[in-house]
């Protein structure tokens, strides 16, 4: 079962705009992470946040994490044709922490 | 330095016959993941190893399917039979010993079972 659920499933918008993703997770973690996908290509890191941090940037990439309400967003500023891809959040899989689950993702272009 | 490694990238098999999926890890890296990757499923935590010990296989769909780990180096998924519905992206992915759980994923063997 996955942990992690992201939303909206797909976003199109224009290069310059920003895109926000959505994860919702169920129990409780340690730290959240976020992948991407190109297009048949393996997915790749992008960022982790932990449970204990609000906020993290990482060029133009915002997390947010929401312990409370178990959800987290990621946010890409001005938003270029490159960063057409799929985004997923991860979270760990039971107290070990030592494998990751993750949601269906969300699949996003970005046309010029 | 070499990410993880996977082959083959791309295979056409008939239903009924053995498929061996094959990975060589990021060299260092205590853990290994094997996911599987569907539309309809999203992405499938099917097994993991530790210092190449299977720790999860929970995720294994059926006996059709093994995996091992024979050295630190190499790992293999194997589907027999093969059916039409394990036609999906197979990622192998590695990470090493510590706190931080950030794995790095190979690129994928692309299995269509026909």
């Amino acid at each position: 079962s996955q942990q992690g659920e992201e939303d909206p499933q797909a976003l199109s918008i224009q290069e310059g705009e920003n895109a926000t993703m959505n994860c919702s997770y169920k129990t409780s973690i340690n730290n959240l992470q976020w992948y991407r996908q190109n297009s048949g290509r393996g997915l790749v890191h992008l960022i982790l946040i932990r449970s204990n941090e609000r906020e993290k940037h990482s060029g133009r990439l915002r997390v947010t994490l929401d312990t409370s309400k178990k959800s987290s967003s990621l946010l890409i500023t001005a938003s270029r044709a490159a960063d057409t891809a799929s985004y997923f959040c991860a979270t760990a899989l039971g107290q070990a922490g030592t494998a990751l689950i993750f949601g269906k993702g969300t699949t996003l272009s970005v046309s010029s | 330095d070499a990410g993880v490694i996977q082959s083959p990238r791309h295979e056409v098999t008939e239903m009924g016959q053995e498929v061996t999926l094959r990975c060589k890890p990021i060299s260092g890296h205590d853990y290994l993941f094997w996911y599987r990757q569907t539309m309809m499923r999203g992405l499938e935590l099917l097994i993991y190893f530790n210092n190449n010990v299977p720790i999860d296989d929970s995720g294994m769909p059926e006996d059709r399917f093994s995996a091992k780990m024979p050295n630190a180096s190499f790992s293999t998924l194997k589907i027999q039979p093969s059916e039409p519905r394990d036609s999906a992206v197979y990622f192998c992915a590695s990470r090493p010993q510590g706190t931080r759980n950030t794995i790095y994923f190979g690129e994928g063997s692309w299995l269509t079972v026909v």
